[in-house]
């Protein structure tokens, strides 16, 4: 069975500092990877996927991530943060590029932009 | 751009009543999904629907929910006899018959049991 495993519930950053959001995944399969983010009162919105053409990935907003298979990671990064980057960010995996499956989500990492 | 949109945004009820919660998936999508999300909770899937019919479900998605597409645009759960542990936020997400299992999320409805 798949799992997501996310790092800190909560993160705090400075403005204009790195953001380093971690994810570590468990596949029995090469697995299909996603970050969402969800803002208050919103629905969840893709950020970024990762599907096997290339392990460094480039989402929207300035994050990127990079898949990490001999650490089973995904880690999601953005060189500089800033104000609107404050929402929950979700990793999750999925066995199959096709078909109906579901989505396994982590937990969630709160990200906190400190001004 | 196009979104998936849900209806209602809040849904109280009392314990032992039926609901259901709408969903209008993004128009050229054939796989849709319910999740739900219980405060404080990872969000988790329930089911999946493609060509009219189930296609995968969690072990959380019991007698007791149903799912169904009565029209060409509406996707719907109904839960029977609403417990108090099904207070949760509940997701709809739908994607095309294309891509990687990239799936699109509508804000979700809250339903609180009293």
């Amino acid at each position: 069975a798949q799992s997501v495993t996310q790092l800190g519930s909560h993160v705090s950053v400075s403005e204009g500092a790195l953001v380093l959001l971690r994810c570590n995944y468990s596949s029995s399969v090469p697995p299909y990877l996603f970050w969402y983010v969800q803002y208050p009162n919103q629905g969840l919105q893709l950020l970024l996927k990762y599907t096997s053409a290339a392990t460094l990935v480039k989402g929207i907003n300035g994050f990127e991530a990079e898949f990490k298979k001999s650490e089973t990671s995904f880690h999601l990064t953005k060189p500089s943060a800033h104000m609107s980057d404050a929402a929950e960010y979700f990793c999750a995996v999925s066995d199959s590029g096709g078909g109906a499956d579901g989505l396994t989500f982590g937990k969630g990492t709160h990200l906190i932009i400190q001004p | 751009e196009p979104e998936v949109t849900q209806t209602p945004s809040h849904q109280v009820t009392q314990m032992g009543q039926e609901v259901i919660l709408r969903c209008v998936p993004i128009s050229n999508h054939l796989y849709f999904y319910w999740y739900r999300q219980i405060l404080g909770q990872k969000v988790e899937f329930l089911v999946s629907f493609y060509n009219n019919e189930i296609s995968e479900k969690s072990e959380i998605f019991d007698d007791q929910f149903s799912v169904e597409r009565p029209d060409g645009s509406n996707f719907t759960l109904k839960i029977r006899s609403t417990k108090l542990e099904d207070s949760a936020m509940y997701f709809c997400a739908s994607r095309p018959n294309t891509g990687y299992n990239e799936q699109f999320f509508g804000p979700g409805t809250r339903l609180t049991v009293l």
